[in-house]
C-alpha cells in the first residue's frame, strides 16, 4: 500500500502568518490527493481534492499544490479558527491512506 | 441535502461483532461509493474499506480482510459495516463518508470493553 508521510507533526504559526503543511506519497499517486481538516468532536471536513481544487465553500485563504509525490496544502493567513488536524489522503489506487496528521497550532 | 445518518454507539466485549449502520438521503444511493474509516481515540484517520451501492462490491484493507463484512440494503438506502473478533485496539469512532469525501457520517463510537 502507499504510504503518506505528513510533516510537520506539529506547526506553530502566528495568527496572520503563512502556513505550510507537506505530505508525501512513497509512491506516484499523479494528482489524486485530498487534504481534510480535522477539529475536535467533528469529523472530517474536505478542504481540497485533485491536489488543488477547493471543495465548496472552502475559504481561499487554503491552497493546494503538487503532484506526483510531493504535495503541500498552504494556509495564506493563519485564522484562529483554523486550529485542527489536518490529513492528507491519496485516492490513486486501493486501499486509500492517509497521513499521519498534522496539528496547526495558534502561537 | 446529502446526509449520511449513522447509528448509535456501541459497547462490545472482547471476541464479539459490532454492526454499524449508514443511512444515505439527498442523493441517487447508486451513483456514489461509500467508503468506511475508523479514528481510534487521540490518533489519525484510518480507510477500512469501500461499497459500491451498485451491484455490492466491496474492497477491503489487508488488515480488515477476513473480520470486516460491508454490505448494503438498497431498499432503505443503507449501507453496514461488520466487524468481528473486537479486541480493545478496535475501540474507535467509525465513519462512513461519500465517494469525493465531501459528506461524512457523524460518526459512531465502538467501545470494546471487558
Amino acid at each position: 500500500e502507499i504510504v503518506m508521510t505528513q510533516s510537520p507533526a506539529t506547526l506553530s504559526v502566528s495568527p496572520g502568518e503563512r502556513a505550510a503543511l507537506s505530505c508525501r506519497a512513497s509512491e506516484n499517486v499523479n494528482n489524486y490527493v485530498s487534504w481534510y481538516q480535522q477539529k475536535p468532536g467533528q469529523a472530517p471536513r474536505l478542504l481540497i481534492y485533485d491536489a488543488s481544487t477547493r471543495a465548496t465553500g472552502i475559504p481561499a485563504r487554503f491552497s493546494g499544490s503538487g503532484s506526483g509525490t510531493e504535495f503541500t496544502l498552504t494556509i495564506s493567513s493563519l485564522q484562529s479558527e483554523d486550529l485542527a488536524v489536518y490529513y492528507c489522503q491519496h485516492y490513486n489506487s486501493w486501499p486509500l491512506t492517509f497521513g499521519g496528521g498534522t496539528k496547526v497550532e495558534i502561537k | 441535502q446529502v446526509q449520511l445518518v449513522q447509528s448509535g454507539a456501541e459497547v462490545k466485549k472482547p471476541g464479539a461483532s459490532v454492526k454499524v449502520s449508514c443511512k444515505a438521503s439527498g442523493y441517487a444511493f447508486s451513483s456514489s461509493y461509500l467508503h468506511w474509516v475508523r479514528q481510534a481515540p487521540g490518533q489519525g484517520l484510518e480507510w477500512m474499506g469501500i461499497i459500491n451501492p451498485d451491484g455490492g462490491s466491496t474492497f477491503s484493507t489487508q488488515k480488515f480482510q477476513g473480520r470486516v463484512t460491508l454490505t448494503r440494503d438498497t431498499a432503505s438506502r443503507t449501507v453496514f459495516m461488520e466487524l468481528s473478533r473486537l479486541t480493545f485496539a478496535d475501540t474507535a469512532i467509525y465513519y462512513c463518508a461519500r465517494e469525493g469525501g465531501e459528506y461524512w457520517g457523524q460518526g459512531t463510537l465502538v467501545t470494546v470493553s471487558s
